[in-house]
């Protein structure tokens, strides 16, 4: 069974840039979610993807969008990057869209926007 | 508003000591407490707590939830170098599909 894998690991980009994140779920699993750590501080949930949609939204702005694809491998994009975007992206998979259900993580991709 | 709060932020102990992570939460339409462990990056899994009262296990890791005060305990005995960590407690939201998560205890075992 293969776990979720996210890429890349590390990146830094320049304010006002974009990027795009990717993440594979675990095998058996349909809903990816996206979620934003800063330094110090829990997971904030950005959104969910579901049969290629977006299903449930955390409090993000717009510029921060996504895409499912038919093999459940999921894309979280940024635009117009700030400073503040600075965080470890984590992408959980799950086999159900709603709970309860075990959410898996993948190791995450760490962004540095200067 | 859904609110998760760990406490204590964070603890050091000693190899071989018990601790006892607290979360307490106010969540609308409860559905799951889960625990997770975060090391370096991807929280790993502990476990799901749907019922009160029910103490799950995972060798020297248990849980229990108690649904009428709104809390959780984790507890880990006979603690190894190897747990040092940042333990995560999460509640799922309204609608059921995303977690909200607590800030975390940071747990340091020193040998």
């Amino acid at each position: 069974e293969t776990g979720v894998t996210q890429s890349p690991t590390h990146l830094i980009k320049t304010r006002g840039q974009q990027v795009t994140l990717r993440c594979s779920s675990q095998s058996g699993h349909n809903t990816v979610s996206w979620y934003q750590q800063a330094l110090g501080q829990g997971p904030q949930f950005i959104f969910q993807y579901y049969r290629e949609e977006e299903n449930g939204r955390g409090n993000f702005p717009p510029r921060f969008s996504g895409l499912q694809f038919p093999n459940y491998s999921s894309e979280l994009n940024v635009n117009a990057l700030e400073l503040d975007d600075s965080a470890l992206y984590l992408c959980a998979s799950s086999s159900a869209p709603t709970g309860p259900y075990e959410q898996y993580f993948g190791p995450g991709t760490r962004l540095t926007v200067t | 508003e859904d609110k998760v709060v760990q406490s204590p932020l964070s603890l050091v102990v000693h190899e071989g000591d018990t601790v006892t992570l607290n979360c307490s939460y106010e969540v609308t339409n409860f559905r799951s407490l889960l625990w997770y462990k975060q090391e370096k990056k991807a929280p790993t899994f502990l476990f799901m707590l749907t019922s009160s009262g029910i103490e799950k296990k995972s060798g020297r890791l248990s849980s229990i939830l108690d649904k009428k005060e709104l809390f959780s305990i984790l507890n880990i005995t006979a603690t190894q170098t190897g747990d040092s960590a940042v333990y995560l407690c999460a509640l799922f939201n309204q609608a059921g599909t995303a977690l909200i998560f607590g800030k975390g205890t940071t747990l340091s075992v020193s040998s």
